[in-house]
């Protein structure tokens, strides 16, 4: 059974500073890999997916990478701004998705 | 991508009632799915619904505490049955499209509930 572990659970950070955002997965067969945003009490939004056949996709400030030998993907964000305050939800698995427990972002100004 | 749509956004409800969540989306789909996010934790599969069968149920999840429709391909219903204060969370509806031949899946804005 897939299990995804998301480090850290928190994270506090000043602005503009880069950062990385790391999760694991148990099972390498994957079909693929997204990275969500979820801000408080709301729903999902579909930041990056990685398929499986790739390695990394980038859309603007973040990059998401993807080593399935080892189990593992990264979020780097660049630059961060206040408005990346959320939650991070990593999630993969072959439909439906397993999620990671996330990791809070805030981005003191 | 696919545009997906709940009612209610929120709701407050009393111990022992019932509320059923609709879940509409702009397009044909095969799969829909519902998760259940609790306070403070990550998202958690209910069930599997797919038009013209018995949705599937995960392991702790049960038909009778928590029915559902999937009458078409573009529409779906979840009840959550004689509410406790432990079913107060986020239900999220949440549908598979394809990018480049792969499954990924969009959500909704969920509906939050709190159970009194």
């Amino acid at each position: 059974k897939q299990e995804v572990t998301q480090i850290p659970a928190a994270l506090s950070v000043p602005e503009g500073e880069n950062l990385v955002l790391n999760c694991s997965f148990t099972d390498s067969a994957i079909y693929n890999l997204q990275w969500f945003r979820q801000d408080p009490g709301k729903g999902l939004t579909s930041l990056l997916l990685i398929q499986s056949s790739q390695r990394e996709q980038t859309s603007g400030r973040l990059n998401a990478s993807l080593d399935k030998s080892s189990g593992r993907s990264t979020l780097y964000i660049a630059a961060s701004q206040p408005g990346d305050s959320a939650t991070y939800l990593c999630a993969t698995g072959n439909t439906p998705l397993v999620f990671g427990k996330g990791t809070r972002l805030s981005v003191i100004a | 991508s696919a545009v997906i749509s709940q009612k209610p956004s929120r709701d407050i409800c009393q111990r022992g009632t019932s509320l059923t969540i609709q879940c509409q989306v702009d397009s044909q789909v095969t799969m829909m799915f519902w998760y259940r996010q609790q306070p403070g934790q990550s998202l958690t599969l209910i069930a599997t619904a797919n038009q013209g069968s018995e949705a599937t149920y995960e392991s702790g999840f049960v038909i009778d505490k928590f029915p559902i429709s999937r009458p078409n391909l573009t529409f779906s219903t979840l009840t959550v049955s004689n509410m406790s204060p432990e079913d107060s969370s986020i239900y999220l509806c949440s549908v598979a499209g394809t990018s480049g031949g792969y499954n990924e899946q969009f959500f909704g804005p969920g509906t939050r509930l709190t159970v009194l």
